[in-house]
């Protein structure tokens, strides 16, 4: 079955620090999105991609930045953690058409200390 | 201005009854999608339903539909017959303008208790 998978699940750093979060999916999707959940706030979109060599801001993408050289991966990088980005991210993607959800991997739980 | 509002952060219903959860919306754009998710406690994001600006009837998959009042933006979600599975954050969200747009936008949330 396709699928979409994020890795890691669970991830404790240090302030400044450099991290990568990976999201990789089956589903042979051209769009792919990074958000970050945090309490009062509901998903915030971070990037998202259309597609190879695309790549977009989002709402909240200062400190984050993503690329994307295949059609099944769209790694989040943190160039240098801040305590501010603890949080909740998720990774998803859809398909074309007009009635295309997003499909949702299982989140990473990132806390920087 | 926020683009997608939930106003019932939180709701406590008696398990078998029926749940309205309240979604309005905003946008200029004649061509829009409209989306419910569910986030049970285990934190996943499973998608439930899904209303297009230019459908003419309201949607419906199994004890979920959607009730859409276009000139009063809004969307909201009804469960019928609630269940203690129901019990879990729920996410109203849009996609705005040509469906190679596919950026959607979340609202806050509304936490759903149901009571046995």
């Amino acid at each position: 079955d396709a699928e979409i998978t994020q890795s890691p699940r669970h991830k404790i750093t240090e302030t400044g620090r450099q991290v990568t979060l990976a999201c990789h999916q089956t589903w042979n999707h051209n769009n792919m999105f990074w958000y970050r959940q945090d309490l009062g706030h509901g998903l915030r979109l971070i990037h998202y991609s259309y597609g190879v060599q695309d790549t977009n801001k989002g709402e909240v993408s200062d400190g984050y930045s993503v690329s994307r050289s295949n059609t099944e991966d769209l790694p989040l990088t943190l160039e240098s953690a801040a305590s501010s980005q603890t949080s909740v991210y998720f990774c998803a993607s859809s398909g074309q058409g007009s009635h295309n959800e997003q499909f949702f991997g299982p989140g990473t739980r990132l806390t920087v200390l | 201005a926020q683009k997608i509002t939930q106003t019932q952060p939180g709701m406590f219903v008696q398990e078998k009854e029926a749940v309205t959860l309240d979604c309005t919306y905003d946008t200029s754009d004649p061509s829009y999608g409209l989306f419910w998710y569910k986030q049970p406690s285990s934190g996943e994001m499973i998608f439930l339903i899904y209303q297009g600006s230019y459908d003419q009837q309201n949607a419906t998959e199994g004890r979920y539909s959607l009730n859409f009042q276009k000139a009063r933006k809004s969307a909201n979600l009804v469960i019928s017959a609630s269940q203690l599975g129901d019990s879990a954050m729920y996410f109203c969200a849009m996609r705005e303008g040509n469906f190679m747009n596919d950026k959607i936008i979340f609202g806050k949330g509304t936490r759903l208790h149901i009571l046995p």
